[in-house]
């Protein structure tokens, strides 16, 4: 079936640090890809996102491409803040009626 | 300001009582969704609806109902048999061809 396996957390490392966080998914045709933050106590908000292969999605510094040969969509961040702090989900929906699938989620925690 | 708004943002609930959380979106979005998130876990699928007066069950069903009467509205009421509801609840909505959109979320104690 469809499924999304990211990085296991947590994360911690010191600001200005260049972040990695990986993502790999398992799905039938072309599905669009997202990566998701949460902050403590909110919802989640959408960070990015790509729909086709070769696509890079980017945001705040953030960026991430939608790999078909790897099946990835690793998220990136050449510098990052203590703010950066949160719960970041990667993601993906099959077809456009499908309902989206989340990873499991990782914890990024930034020293100063 | 589109949006989806769920409320209250906190909720106390009494052993063996059953309580209903409220998710309403002005995106005229089809499809919504309720997840519980426990502390440092993930999101768990409880119900979701494709579309009004149909809904399906997700992976935590158990002890929960829902009801889509409006499409703005998907309402989920914990239920007595739900032994252990404490968690933080998000509701969610997409179109056919957009990203999920997000509500702030309703934290559940039980005392």
């Amino acid at each position: 079936g469809n499924s999304v396996t990211q990085m296991e957390g947590p994360v911690t490392l010191s600001e200005e640090a260049f972040l990695t966080i990986n993502c790999t998914y398992t799905a039938t045709g072309y599905p669009s890809l997202f990566w998701y933050v949460q902050y403590p106590g909110e919802g989640l908000q959408l960070l990015l996102k790509a729909t086709k292969a070769d696509d890079k999605g980017s945001n705040k510094g953030f960026e991430a491409t939608y790999r078909k040969e790897t099946t990835s969509f690793h998220l990136e961040k050449g510098s990052v803040q203590v703010s950066d702090s949160a719960v970041y989900f990667c993601a993906l929906r099959y077809s456009s009626a499908s309902k989206i699938i989340f990873g499991s989620g990782t914890r990024l925690s930034i020293r100063p | 300001d589109g949006g989806i708004t769920q409320s209250p943002k906190y909720l106390f609930r009494k052993e063996g009582q059953n309580v209903t959380l409220s998710c309403e979106q002005n995106l005229n979005h089809d499809a919504m969704y309720w997840y519980r998130q426990d502390p440092g876990q993930g999101l768990r699928l409880i119900y979701y609806s494709q579309i009004v007066n149909d809904f399906q069950k997700g992976d935590i069903a158990e002890g929960y109902s829902v009801s889509r009467e409006k499409k703005e509205s998907f309402p989920l009421t914990v239920t007595s048999a739900q032994k252990n509801p404490t968690a933080f609840y998000l509701c969610a909505s997409n179109g056919m061809n957009t990203e999920a959109f997000f509500g702030q979320g309703t934290r559940l104690t039980v005392v």
